[in-house]
């Protein structure tokens, strides 16, 4: 299995609501990322974990949220969010924290706030 | 710091065109390189990578050169396919810390 799985693939919620996005992936890696990523433009690095630990936060607004429940999985709570946060939200997967490996992609979550 | 440099877009070629994109970088230490394709609607996919200096990826008929000297990683591909069309991303990785960085991104179009 050489997958990152995102669910879900469209989510569109208003200003008020709660969501969650899911990732997972059985690769054995234990670095998972999420970025960020609007039309026409690179992915923006938001979050990363390290064998289960938060390790950087790119000064993302407490509006997201992220967690980690195991080492398969990565989750990422809104709540509040704004229209500017409309974007493809990215998780990946990688075999290495200390930088060596490759990023493995999910197809992301096409994530729409009216 | 690290940072990726690419040529801006978007490029439009014909069919069995030969294609290149320019890749620059700076970075402390000895990178990883990468280049990433995104096709329309989906994630990131690995294209190529090179680890080492004068190491040379390749990937469905892509290549790319790990240049200490020139600190460029251009990818190159002999004669591109509609299929081709997408979103090519360069990137590197440093040795320490586990934050990729990525390029602007270079929108490739091949007409028929």
């Amino acid at each position: 299995d050489t997958e990152v799985t995102q669910t879900p693939k469209h989510l569109v919620m208003g200003m008020t609501n709660k969501k969650s996005l899911k990732c997972e992936q059985h690769m054995g890696h234990r670095a998972m990322y999420w970025y960020k990523q609007k039309a026409k433009k690179p992915p923006e690095l938001m979050f990363v974990y390290s064998y289960e630990k938060l390790s950087i936060n790119e000064s993302v607004p407490s509006r997201f949220s992220p967690e980690c429940p195991n080492s398969s999985l990565l989750n990422l709570h809104l709540h509040a969010l704004q229209p500017e946060d409309s974007a493809l939200y990215l998780c990946a997967s990688s075999y290495s924290g200390r930088g060596m490996g490759k990023l493995f992609f999910g197809s992301g979550t096409q994530l729409s706030v009216l | 710091g690290n940072s990726v440099t690419q040529m801006e877009g978007p490029v439009t070629l014909s069919e069995e065109a030969f294609l290149t994109i320019n890749c620059t970088y700076t970075a402390t230490g000895y990178p990883s390189l990468f280049w990433y394709v995104q096709y329309p609607g989906e994630g990131l996919q690995l294209l190529l990578k090179a680890t080492k200096a004068d190491d040379k990826g390749s990937n469905k008929g892509f290549e790319a050169t790990y240049r200490k000297e020139t600190t460029s990683f251009h990818l190159e591909k002999g004669s591109v396919q509609v299929s081709d069309s997408a979103v090519y991303f360069c990137a590197l990785i440093g040795n320490y810390g586990n934050q990729f960085y990525f390029g602007t991104g270079t929108s490739l179009t091949v007409i028929p």
